[in-house]
């Protein structure tokens, strides 16, 4: 019921471009994507909702195919501080539920 | 900005004893969640909570917990005899409605010795 995420981790230099994939096997209502740093709690990202959209803000972007139940971050150049564990979280058509990843570390180096 | 207040921030306890994390949500949201993320693992979804019940929980959501909104405020989740696989970060959620943006409590650390 969790979703899938891949890759599980990615190495990159300051700069550089990352693409996070989430994928369902459920309909989903909406994905949303959280980047948790070591020791602290989950911090919000963005939503996406059904009828496949995709936003952004500053550097950081996101695609929802619902037709795929796919969702993809885009992280382009990447800074040090967007190191972290990026997690998505799927809500199926039924709502209320929020079910997450198992994550993936992204580690940016100088 | 309003947040989600989790106490007590770390609890150390004996294995087999019970044990009350508490957390109050954000005062205008309707749906409550606890989620587990044991060290350096995913965040695991526990329960959800809306309208006064359980809508959802998981396979690790067992007999040993059980939640709580004892009154307006405050959203608890006990664990009746603590196993050291117990041993979490333990997060509360909540949020305004499905299909909003879920916000996280800074977390209560257990560990079971």
């Amino acid at each position: 019921q969790q979703p899938v995420q891949s890759p599980q981790a990615v190495i990159l230099r300051e700069g550089e471009d990352a693409v996070i994939n989430c994928s369902s096997s459920k309909a989903l209502y909406s994905v949303h994507w959280y980047r948790q740093k070591h020791g602290e709690a989950p911090v919000f990202l963005m939503i996406l909702l059904k009828g496949g959209e995709q936003k952004g803000h500053d550097k950081i972007s996101a695609s929802f195919n619902e037709k795929k139940q796919q969702s993809s971050l885009y992280l382009t150049a990447s800074q040090l501080s967007y190191s972290g564990t990026y997690f998505c979280g799927t809500e199926s058509l039924r709502r209320g539920d929020m079910r997450f990843g198992a994550g993936t570390r992204l580690t940016v180096k100088p | 900005e309003p947040e989600v207040t989790q106490t007590p921030s770390h609890q150390v306890t004996q294995m087999g004893q019970e044990v009350i994390l508490r957390c109050v949500p954000i005062s205008n949201h309707l749906y409550f969640y606890w989620y587990r993320q044991i060290l350096g693992q995913k965040v695991e979804f526990l329960v959800s909570f809306y309208n006064n019940e359980i809508s959802e929980k998981s396979e690790i959501f067992d007999d040993q917990f059980s939640v709580e909104r004892p009154d307006g405020s405050n959203f608890t989740l006990k664990i009746r005899s603590t196993k050291l696989e117990d041993s979490a970060m333990y997060f509360c959620a909540s949020r305004t409605g499905a299909g909003n943006t879920i916000y996280f409590g800074e977390g209560s650390w257990l560990t079971v010795v």
